[in-house]
């Protein structure tokens, strides 16, 4: 299973852009990665997927290099509600295929 | 989209009872479904693979005669914590992969707190 790295946490303020980097040195060719957003005392968001180059839908982008071995999920314009932890996650998405969380970065926005 | 339902979302309990969590998968069919733990300020822990008609896959240092899981249907997956005591009390989170995509669904959790 691919290992991930990501930051503990972030600080930013309302109406920036926040980009959080997660580390998968030893990803596999047939993983996917994808970002998750939870709220406390809430089950984990899907945020956005990707395999390859860049991938943009109504919340987020996410950038992954061509080796593969990163991905910086990029929030635009954030705003006090994207306060949450944002997990990076590796795997192939096979049915049996479990994925295994790493410690997530914390997102503090500030007014 | 895809959603997982998961039910209760808190309960209390005494020690030494049993709690029955239960996950479904509202709109898709999940031959697998994952049961995962939650301590405060901490990432989620996989507990179990949930394998519909056959016995679920523990992770190692879970007990699986303390946390039975049953896959009985495509769409539904049950935890039971047996005879709970305070040190099992924690968030579970259940989650399901759609098979029409690589995404996994997560059921909005239950806090568990034992007396």
């Amino acid at each position: 299973l691919a290992k991930t790295t990501q930051p503990i946490s972030m600080d930013s303020y309302e109406g920036q852009e926040v980009n959080i980097t997660c580390s998968h040195n030893n990803i596999a060719t047939n993983d996917y990665i994808t970002w998750y957003q939870q709220f406390p005392s809430q089950g984990p968001r899907f945020i956005i997927q990707g395999y390859k180059t860049k991938v943009t839908n109504e919340v987020a982008s996410l950038f992954i290099p061509a080796d593969r071995k990163s991905s910086t999920l990029s929030l635009p314009r954030v705003s006090l509600s994207d306060t949450a932890v944002y997990y990076c996650l590796v795997g192939d998405g096979a049915a049996g295929n479990k994925l295994t969380f790493g410690g997530g970065t914390r997102v503090l926005v500030k007014p | 989209g895809a959603v997982v339902s998961q039910h209760p979302s808190r309960v209390i309990c005494k020690s030494g009872t049993s709690v029955k969590i239960e996950c479904r998968s509202l709109d898709f069919q999940a031959t697998t479904m994952f049961w995962y733990r939650q301590f405060p300020k901490q990432s989620l822990m996989l507990m179990a693979t949930s394998n519909e008609g056959s016995k679920a896959t523990y992770e190692q240092g879970v007990e699986k005669d303390k946390f039975l899981i049953n896959h009985a249907s495509l769409t539904l997956s049950t935890l039971t914590v047996t005879s709970a005591h305070p040190e099992d009390s924690s968030f579970y989170i259940c989650s399901a992969r759609s098979p029409k995509s690589e995404k996994l669904f997560f059921g909005s959790g239950t806090q568990l707190s034992v007396l």
